[in-house]
């Protein structure tokens, strides 16, 4: 089955500096979402990502959906202690199949 | 508005039980998707619903079955629960309109099997 590779596990920054998540797929996918998930709580949707090469910002955060469709990213400027969480990347193959499959996550952990 | 809602919080069952779990979606939401998240992994796909009939299937055993009603809320069921089974069993509903397929994900219900 159609498997979303997610690095890194875990990344502990100081306050301040910038943190990178990444999603790779061996298969095409038809669209990538974002979610973040609070210690102890649910995933909560940040964006999705449809068209090839697509490029979106919410504030601090920039996601990036690569060219072929296969690859993702996240980038956080200037990382806050808000920022702590789990970042997953789940991807959608498309067609009837409404099955979402989720990243195993990036921890991120910010000292202040 | 109210958000996705699950019930119970929490429940501890022993090895062999039966297990239901119920879902609210947001109003106007007519998908309902089942997750297990195991901790420190990312949610698995279990089943996915939309307008009461079963339009997605995980990598999950017969034991595990769901079941959507026509005021859209769902059931999960898991039968001759495992040790394995523990986890945070989440659903999220959708709209699965205008090209979004943005999952509202509710609180969970953390099932501890012993």
């Amino acid at each position: 089955g159609q498997q979303v590779m997610q690095i890194p596990q875990y990344q502990h920054v100081q306050e301040g500096e910038d943190f990178t998540t990444y999603c790779n797929s061996s298969t095409t996918l038809s669209n990538i979402q974002w979610y973040k998930q609070r210690p102890g709580g649910h995933p909560v949707f940040l964006i999705q990502l449809v068209k090839s090469g697509e490029v979106k910002k919410q504030k601090r955060l920039t996601f990036q959906f690569g060219e072929a469709k296969k690859n993702s990213s996240l980038h956080i400027t200037a990382t806050q202690t808000t920022d702590v969480g789990t970042y997953f990347c789940a991807a959608h193959s498309g067609g009837s199949n409404y099955k979402l499959t989720f990243g195993k996550g990036t921890l991120l952990t910010v000292n202040p | 508005d109210a958000g996705v809602t699950q019930s119970p919080t929490h429940l501890i069952k022993t090895r062999g039980q039966h297990v239901t779990l119920r879902c609210s979606p947001i109003s106007g939401h007519k998908s309902v998707s089942w997750y297990q998240q195991v901790l420190g992994q990312g949610p698995q796909f279990i089943f996915q619903y939309y307008e009461k009939e079963e339009r997605g299937r995980g990598n999950f055993p017969d034991r595990f079955s769901a079941r959507q009603f026509p005021n859209y809320s769902s059931e999960l069921n898991v039968n001759a629960l495992l040790l394995g089974d523990s986890a945070l069993y989440l659903c999220a509903s959708s709209t699965i309109t205008g090209g979004s397929w943005e999952q509202f994900f509710g609180p969970g219900t953390r099932l501890t099997v012993l």
